[in-house]
């Protein structure tokens, strides 16, 4: 069964330091979703990609975070510096073009210290 | 603002209970969406709502659109239900917004 991967699935860094996760979405879906949920929290959108492009990323952090999706597949975010408040789990989603349901990956947990 | 309430945020029951979560939501949508997290962060999707009433296995879904409700029912639960039950409201244009989960500890 196809599946959303992840990875690191864990991330330790100290602050000031340069972090990117990576997410390879199921096949052939369109859209791709970058969420930040921290702990007790629902999930929180940073940025959805349509194909290659940003459709939203006003959530997005744009001093320090960045995500890119340049052939419209695999896509990674990246943090620069990080910071203690970034720990958290950082979740990747994709969605097929005619299905309104998102497919989630298991995740990155980064913790900050 | 959160566009997505839930209630509660935790809740304990003892195995067998019928269980039930509430999401209200203020926004328009063009769904709604139940999820399952399990400790270790891993999120699956129940149902996805526009309309009416779901059922599969132990789980039920209503949504009322006038009302801008849902519930989440768990029938006869177990402990292997336990985990935290998030609602999700989609947009047009795809966009999604959650609410903050429900935490459900069910005991033997």
């Amino acid at each position: 069964e196809a599946e959303v991967a992840q990875s690191p699935r864990y991330k330790i860094t100290e602050k000031s330091q340069a972090v990117a996760f990576w997410c390879d979405p199921i096949s052939g879906h369109a859209t791709l979703y970058w969420y930040r949920q921290i702990l007790g929290q629902g999930p929180e959108l940073l940025v959805q990609f349509q194909d290659e492009s940003v459709v939203d990323d006003s959530q997005l952090p744009k001093d320090r975070f960045s995500a890119e999706r340049l052939k419209g597949v695999d896509s990674t975010l990246k943090i620069q510096p990080a910071e203690l408040g970034d720990s958290a789990m950082y979740l990747c989603a994709s969605k097929p073009r005619a299905v309104n349901e998102q497919f989630f990956g298991p995740g990155t947990r980064l913790t900050v210290l | 603002k959160n566009e997505v309430e839930q209630s509660p945020q935790n809740l304990t029951a003892q195995e067998g209970e019928f269980i039930t979560i509430n999401c209200s939501y203020s926004v328009g949508i063009s769904a709604l969406h139940w999820l399952q997290q399990h400790p270790g962060g891993g999120i699956v999707s129940l149902f996805m709502l526009s309309s009416g009433k779901k059922k599969h296995g132990r789980l039920i879904a209503t949504i009322n659109i006038q009302e801008k409700h849902s519930s989440l029912h768990i029938t006869a639960s177990h402990p292997r239900d336990s985990a935290v039950y998030i609602c999700a409201v989609e947009k047009i244009g795809n966009q999604f917004y959650f609410g903050t989960g429900t935490s459900l500890t069910v005991i033997p």
